[in-house]
């Protein structure tokens, strides 16, 4: 049972680029999350996806999109990089009957 | 604004005492609130939920207690272990559903041997 995995788990880019974060959980959970965490600021929400076939946006969703590609599966695109993109970045999931969220072990990304 | 705080300082015991952690917050009224251990270069893992009508839960060598007057949660760690430095965060979420949960930025214990 691998439960939330990540990747990558490290990402350098310039200021412009594109990329993908990629997130898949095998524990059948329904909810799936987007967080970035930057020093002194705590986890923020970036997207989330209740359950498969939706997304919405949490606290600081500009500059990034997501896809919920199936109930495994939950991307996050920076179409753009910036440097104030430059965080580490968790995916979580939950499932109703559980009382905390599952964490990726995150990745860590760069952006000059 | 709602406000979560946590004590930004490091909090270093000695081992075998017990630890106690603080989580105050402002212009909040949650639901439950939850407790989750991170070490470094890894993601958050839950540990405790406690929900507004709870006054303490336990579990092992972990008790949580909740006082919505106070607007205050504390964390503890009875008989602590070297193995137990980490960084512990705070979440409170609302009864919207976990789409709501807000962090805490976190304290580092640090439990000398």
């Amino acid at each position: 049972n691998a439960g939330v995995t990540q990747t990558p788990k490290f990402q350098v880019l310039k200021t412009g680029q594109s990329m993908t974060l990629q997130c898949a959980q095998d524990m059948n959970h329904n909810s799936m999350y987007w967080y970035r965490q930057d020093p002194g600021m705590g986890l923020r929400l970036i997207y989330y996806s209740a359950s498969e076939g939706t997304t919405d946006k949490g606290e600081v969703p500009n500059g990034y999109n997501v896809s919920r590609l199936n109930k495994r599966e939950f991307s996050l695109r920076l179409e753009s990089a910036a440097p104030s993109q430059t965080s580490v970045y968790f995916c979580a999931s939950i499932t109703g009957n559980r009382e905390g969220y599952t964490f990726g072990s995150g990745t860590r990304l760069t952006v000059v | 604004s709602q406000k979560i705080e946590q004590n930004s300082e490091a909090l270093n015991i000695q081992e075998g005492k017990t630890a106690t952690l603080t989580c105050n917050y402002t212009n909040y009224s949650p639901a439950y609130l939850q407790w989750y251990r991170q070490d470094p270069g890894r993601g958050p893992v839950f540990l405790l939920l406690i929900r507004e009508n709870e006054k303490e839960k336990r579990k092992e060598r972990l008790k949580v207690t909740f006082d919505t007057t106070l607007k205050q949660s504390l964390f503890h760690i009875t008989a602590s272990q070297p193995a137990d430095s980490a960084t512990y965060l705070c979440a409170l979420g609302n009864s919207g559903g976990y789409q709501k949960v807000t962090f805490g930025t976190g304290t580092k214990l640090q439990v000398i041997p």
